[in-house]
């Protein structure tokens, strides 16, 4: 069971979109429409931003969207806002009652 | 509003077992609805699932912890608590507690929709 795979770091302008990738295999990403994001402001308690691929709990803006293709997800911020540089984390089910996150990328809005 | 909130040594030596409870409040953690869960940061590195619970007892563990992981629930008290034995630096990390949303009565599926805001555990002598 190996960490899911995201870019180190992403950036973006105000107002433009990111798109921050994580790619697992077909034993996790793959092979479940189980994959979930979530929002780290460092110190604070990581948020939930989507669930289930592509669904937005209550009160997360649908600037937040996300796609899966094959092993590997997409979550993609329009309208990039200064409250949005954070850190995200994908996590996928893979199987077996296990779990298994991604490696982080840190979103800086320039 | 739910809350969690993470308790337990900050320091931890070497060889022995780390231990940390995590306190629920604004829900009931005998909720049929929910599972528990615990989830690590080493620092500079990503998040780790340490393991998952339901009130009823049934757990499911990282296959790499497996060997020194138990995760009990006390409802009276409305907490689940972590135990990681034979711990070295390696396991130094920011622990996090969190209620998981089942997609399966089973717990399978899932995701982590309410969590703490996570204590540091560092193992040193």
């Amino acid at each position: 069971q190996s960490a899911l795979t995201q870019p180190r770091s992403v950036s973006g302008s105000p107002g433009h979109s990111v798109t921050i990738s994580c790619t697992g295999t077909s034993s996790d990403v793959g092979g479940y429409n189980f994959v979930s994001w979530y929002q780290h402001h460092p110190g604070k308690a990581p948020k939930l931003m989507i669930y289930d691929v592509s669904k937005r709990p209550s009160g997360v803006p649908d600037r937040f969207s996300c796609s899966k293709s094959g092993n590997t997800a997409s979550l993609t911020i329009s309208g990039l806002q200064a409250e949005d540089e954070a850190d995200y984390y994908c996590c996928s089910y893979a199987g077996s009652y296990t779990w298994v996150f991604g490696g982080g990328t840190k979103l800086t809005v320039l | 509003q739910l809350q969690l909130q993470e308790s337990g040594p900050g320091l931890v030596k070497p060889s022995e077992t780390l231990s940390l409870t995590c306190t629920v409040s604004g829900g009931s953690i005998s909720s049929s609805n929910y599972y528990w869960g615990w989830i690590r940061q080493p620092p500079g590195k990503g998040l780790e699932w340490i393991g998952t619970i339901y009130y009823s007892g049934t757990t499911y563990y990282n296959p790499s912890l497996k060997s020194r992981v138990t995760i009990s629930v006390d409802t009276s008290k409305n907490q689940f608590s972590l135990r990681l034995s034979s711990v070295t630096a390696a396991d130094t990390a920011v622990h996090y507690c969190a209620r998981v949303i089942p997609t399966y009565h089973d717990g399978s599926g899932s995701y982590f929709d309410y969590w703490g805001q996570g204590t540091l555990v560092t193992v040193s002598s």
